[in-house]
């Protein structure tokens, strides 16, 4: 097992929607609803915009979502803004160990 | 509020052991939770390290686990990891976080501390 796969960017204006998938295997995505979604700005702490696949944490905005089908999660945000520009990070439990996505850059044009 | 802050050598020589701490303030380790280390090479993704309960029961990803040890200090409320024999390659971001089980994922998060490996 290794890292989950993301694209490498992603990008929309303001106002419109992204979705970033996240490919694992039947080990790690596909076989747990424990995947988790975590946004981070250089230099800052990373911060869990999703968990347990669809669960929002307190504070974090609607515009955020999250969804699996079979082994590939997906991170959707809708209605961009500006400060949803970042690098975002998906995560699956795997029974022994624990593995992040390779990251994705959104870029808010 | 929780508070993560990382703190260790910002260089480090080949060979020789890194230790960084991680002190956690808002609230109190022995209340419970585990406790994780994450590293972030240049330019590549993130790599669970360890986890770490209250109690000191230790879970280590199997890639690092011959090199790695974490504890915990509930006196101090923190908790820090040593990995052996660095390399190059763990030159990187260090983070640690706060770990929920059940649920599986990291609701708090330090900064993260810079750390060089190189003569």
């Amino acid at each position: 097992q290794s890292a989950l796969t993301q694209p490498p960017s992603a990008s929309g204006s303001p106002g419109q929607s992204v979705t970033i998938s996240c490919t694992g295997t039947s080990g790690d995505v596909g076989g747990y609803n424990y995947v988790s979604w975590y946004q981070h700005h250089p230099g800052k702490a990373p911060k869990l915009i999703i968990y347990e696949v669809t669960q929002r944490p307190s504070g974090v905005p609607d515009r955020f979502s999250g969804s699996k089908s079979g082994n590939t999660a997906s991170l959707t945000v809708s209605g961009l803004q500006a400060e949803d520009d970042a690098d975002y990070y998906c995560a699956s439990w795997a029974a022994t160990s624990y593995f992040f996505g390779t990251g994705t850059k959104v870029t808010v044009l | 509020q929780v508070q993560l802050q990382e703190s260790g050598p910002g260089l480090v020589k080949p060979s020789e052991t890194l230790s960084l701490t991680c002190v956690v303030s808002g609230y109190s380790i022995s209340s419970g939770y585990y406790w994780s280390w994450m590293r972030q090479p240049p330019g590549e993704g993130l790599e669970w390290i360890a986890t770490i309960n209250h109690r000191g029961t230790t879970y280590y990803n199997p890639s690092l686990k011959s090199r790695v040890s974490i504890s915990v200090d509930t006196s101090n409320n923190q908790f820090s990891v040593k990995l052996n024999f660095v390399t190059a390659a763990d030159t990187g971001m260090y983070y640690c976080a706060r770990y929920r089980a059940p649920g599986f994922y990291f609701d708090y998060w330090g900064q993260g501390t810079l750390v060089t490996v190189s003569s």
